[in-house]
């Protein structure tokens, strides 16, 4: 199947920074990303769809000025967690879907973030 | 897209089959159904899917019924690697966005 990585794998930050979690897709040109985040025992939540070119769209309850996301590539979605507090902290996973697939979506390895 | 129930958690004795049931009696013609896994920590993957016919591939069978209201998820020789969280997922072929539910915790025994 297609790849998608995300960088970093594990971040560590303090209270009031902003940490940039980047998921790449690596064969395949993806104009449609997603970003997920996962608490301990929870399923995934869908965050936000990101759009290549545009802005993204949020699901609601998420706020699109704490979580900006910037999708400015065909291979690149960045998401970046402003002013992050110790309930961000938390396994981030992005998706792309592979426009040569059968509509399928491909995960990446995920981030997990913790905020001291 | 359609509401799936799965049961929480399976146990499977390694080197038998574990077939793991998915309901979604809300299905629409046009949706398919996705079955993903996540082993602990890690994003999940892709395994199989299908709209009515039933599916296979190098990882799993996929046996939809008829009416198209439930599916099973079939796999045929359980490995100790295969212990993860697996989802079902009904979404329409037009759709973007996966929306996972609970999925079933498969622990396979030795």
């Amino acid at each position: 199947g297609a790849v998608v990585s995300q960088h970093p794998s594990r971040v560590i930050c303090k209270s009031g920074t902003s940490v940039k979690i980047e998921c790449r897709s690596l064969d395949f040109q993806a104009t449609t990303m997603f970003w997920y985040r996962q608490f301990p025992k929870q399923s995934l939540m869908l965050m936000a769809t990101s759009n290549e070119g545009s802005k993204a769209t949020y699901e609601q309850g998420v706020e699109k000025d704490k979580f900006l996301i910037n999708h400015a590539s065909l291979t690149l979605s960045t998401l970046t967690v402003t002013s992050a507090h110790p309930e961000d902290s938390s396994f981030y996973i992005c998706s792309a879907r592979d426009p040569r697939g059968r509509e399928t979506q491909y995960f990446g390895p995920g981030t997990r973030l913790l905020v001291l | 897209d359609a509401k799936t129930t799965q049961p929480p958690s399976m146990d499977c004795a390694e080197g038998r089959a574990a077939n793991l049931p998915c309901n979604h009696s809300t299905i629409s013609g046009n949706e398919y159904v996705y079955w993903y896994r996540q082993i602990h920590s890690q994003g999940p993957q892709y395994i199989i899917h299908g709209l009515k016919n039933n599916e296979t591939n190098e990882m799993a069978s996929l046996i939809i019924t008829e009416d198209r209201k439930s599916s099973t998820l079939i796999l045929p020789h359980a490995t100790l690697r295969d212990t993860a969280v697996y989802y079902c997922i009904v979404r329409a072929n037009t759709g973007n966005q996966f929306y996972f539910g609970t999925g079933t915790s498969l622990t396979v025994i030795p």
